[in-house]
């Protein structure tokens, strides 16, 4: 069974604030993705890893897949009150985490 | 363009009542998922559809049936409900069959969800 370990279960930070979450597994994984999720929503993929030491930008978002490929990192930097919400990772056999739940202050 | 789409969005039952989720997508996808998300526990998977005319079980099958009635269609039947079957339900469509399992890379696309009460 490949668990993957998401921390920390709940963040709450300014508007403003650079934050760090993780996505760790005892498990190699060929690929991971991470998933937002609003309230009352599904979750919306923003992006696949798939090579060891792999890092993706999008906007204010850093992903990055660490060298083993059993564990990611998703940082953001000076968060906005849009980027409330929980994120997810997913690795194989469609597992996911339990989710960061994020929440960004005015 | 609808994307996935479930219904009913509520649903209320009583212990041993049985009810069907429905959930069609409209992006020709060929795999179809179906998962229960609880508190601290993040999204489990129920069953999946890798093609039309296949399904399999996935990590909680247990209590579940499926249908995969057509390539647009997916639905979830329980056949007894139990308490512990109070979740959120959300169906997800993929492009391509994500299996074998060594390489997963298929953007999922979910569905708003079925928040389901068993008393």
């Amino acid at each position: 069974t490949q668990l993957l370990e998401q921390s920390p279960q709940f963040l709450s930070i300014q508007e403003g604030e650079n934050l760090t979450v993780y996505c760790n597994s005892s498990s190699v994984f060929s690929s991971l993705q991470w998933y937002r999720q609003e309230p009352g929503e599904g979750p919306v993929l923003l992006v696949t890893v798939v090579t060891g030491g792999e890092v993706k930008k999008l906007k204010r978002l850093t992903f990055q897949f660490g060298d083993a490929r059993k564990d990611s990192s998703l940082h953001i930097t000076a968060a906005q009150p849009g980027d409330t919400g929980l994120y997810l990772c997913a690795g194989g056999s469609m597992r996911f985490g339990a989710g960061t739940r994020l929440t960004v202050k005015p | 363009n609808a994307g996935v789409t479930q219904t009913p969005k509520f649903q209320v039952l009583k212990t041993g009542q049985s009810m069907t989720l429905q959930c069609a997508q409209d992006m020709n996808h060929n795999s179809m998922y179906w998962y229960r998300q609880d508190p601290g526990m993040g999204l489990r998977l129920i069953y999946y559809s890798a093609s039309e005319g296949t399904t399999d079980k996935g990590e909680v099958p247990n209590g579940y049936n499926v249908s995969r009635l057509n390539k647009r269609e997916f639905s979830l039947r329980l056949e007894s409900a139990a308490p512990s079957q109070t979740s959120v339900y959300f169906c997800a469509s993929s492009e391509a069959p994500s299996f074998p399992a060594a390489l997963f890379t298929d953007t999922q696309y979910f569905g708003p969800g079925t928040r389901l009460t068993v008393l």
